[in-house]
């Protein structure tokens, strides 16, 4: 069976520090991979997804940027973190096909950016 | 940007009563509707995925409807408990196949 695994579960930064999240799935191969945040009183936004090694897809624009170095890894870094970049993070993955994309989430990551 | 919708924001209900949440979307190069259910402290989990203008699902209590000519979509909750608890969210694939927009969520209080 597949799972998926996020890390750190609770993070607290400064202002200006460095930020790397990551996120690993076991069981499946070529997964579509996904970065989600939600900030205080709103919904899930779309931070980045990947369909494959390299290919990291930005749907808005930020101070954070994604890699994904291996086929089931996905990583979520940023320079200097923001006060905006608090929120709870979500890595998730669907099947590259055939599920009309239904999302599998990890645990999650509560950021606190002070 | 697609923009998905849902309504009401939150709601409280007794044990026991039934109800209903709304999600809208824009029904031009719909794909596919999903429901996810999300309690506190834990991860989202989905309920139903929907594609055809007039699907029903269902699972258990818990029973969602179609309608993508019109762009909306409904959730169902009969008799509800305790354990119905959770924030309900809509998300919505259309155009590129490999991303889905959700909604804000419909947060649901059961009062037993």
């Amino acid at each position: 069976s597949q799972t998926i695994h996020q890390w750190p579960a609770t993070l607290v930064q400064p202002v200006g520090s460095p930020l790397s999240l990551e996120c690993t799935v076991e069981g499946t191969s070529n997964p579509n991979l996904y970065w989600y945040r939600q900030a205080a009183g709103r919904g899930l936004q779309l931070l980045f997804y990947s369909v494959g090694i390299g290919q990291i897809s930005s749907e808005v624009p930020q101070n954070l940027s994604a890699s994904r170095p291996q086929d089931r890894q996905f990583i979520l870094s940023s320079k200097k973190l923001l006060l905006s970049d608090s929120g709870f993070y979500l890595c998730a993955w669907s099947p590259a096909l055939g599920s009309y994309n239904e999302q599998f989430f990890g645990p999650g990551t509560r950021l606190t950016v002070l | 940007i697609l923009n998905v919708e849902q309504s009401p924001q939150s709601l409280h209900v007794q044990e026991g009563d039934s109800t209903n949440f709304t999600c809208s979307f824009p029904s031009s190069n719909f794909y596919a509707l999903h429901w996810y259910r999300w309690e506190t402290a834990k991860s989202p989990e989905a309920l139903f995925v929907m594609t055809l203008n007039g699907d029903e699902k269902k699972k258990g209590r818990i029973s969602a409807t179609l309608n993508t000519k019109e762009g909306y979509s409904y959730l169902y909750i009969k008799g509800s408990q305790p354990e119905d608890s959770a924030t309900y969210l809509c998300a919505v694939n259309s155009g590129g196949y490999q991303k889905v927009t959700f909604g804000t969520g419909t947060k649901l209080q059961v009062i037993p």
